[in-house]
């Protein structure tokens, strides 16, 4: 697609329940990124591939977080035993060639852990 | 330090003011800037990337001082348009952003 396309839009769990977020790339783009942003707050960068590579997974919390982007299939970032601190808006960003390229944004899904 | 850091704002200016927005990086091997703008609850979009020779579009212009280590972007005559927060990201080996600075522009 033109869009980076991310599901569901909003995502409601209570605590310790797993959360599951969806990223569809921009057609033709290799590199996925993902991000949270808490409130208003920095993005802090999570973890991003190259293809279904991972490139980079240096901000990934080391427990409860996983990702992955499987061939034909959307990337997802999951996170087991949510706690509170997990609410934010999660963002993917895809782009054509890694870093030094700019990236496009999802919508983001905003994630409520009750 | 952070690695990228903003002035948080917010900066309430006017219709048709001139704005100006810097952004202080502390990897010097940083290798790619860019400035995008978040509206409300919204994602990110790319404003513009920031070339060496500085570049132009616009009412925005954006420099780069790698001396320094900052970029700025310039707003001329500013709209109601523009209200929003605008990041400075900046990469290396990673994507950096900085935590924004917020802009309202009033009637």
């Amino acid at each position: 697609g033109e869009e980076v396309a991310q599901t569901p839009k909003h995502l409601v769990r209570g605590e310790g329940q797993k959360a599951k977020l969806y990223c569809a790339p921009i057609k033709g783009h290799s590199y996925v990124f993902w991000y949270q942003q808490v409130l208003k707050n920095e993005f802090k960068f999570l973890i991003s591939f190259q293809n279904e590579n991972v490139f980079d997974e240096t901000g990934m919390p080391k427990e409860r977080f996983s990702a992955k982007c499987l061939p034909n299939s959307p990337c997802s970032l999951e996170i087991q035993a949510t706690k509170l601190e997990d609410s934010a808006v999660y963002f993917c960003a895809s782009s054509r060639q890694g870093l030094n390229q700019p990236q496009h944004f999802g919508d983001g899904t905003r994630l409520s852990i009750l | 330090r952070k690695e990228v850091e903003q002035d948080p704002g917010p900066f309430n200016v006017p219709e048709g003011a001139t704005v100006a927005f810097n952004c202080t990086y502390s990897n010097s091997a940083s290798q790619s800037f860019f400035w995008y703008r978040q509206d409300c609850r919204k994602e990110p979009k790319l404003l513009m990337s920031v070339y060496s020779s500085g570049n132009e579009d616009g009412r925005f212009t954006a420099q780069l001082n790698r001396a320094s280590q900052y970029i700025s972007l310039l707003i001329r005559d500013s709209k109601l348009s523009d209200s929003a927060t605008y990041l400075c990201v900046v990469t290396n080996n990673d994507m950096r952003f900085g935590a924004g600075t917020r802009l309202t522009v009033k009637p």
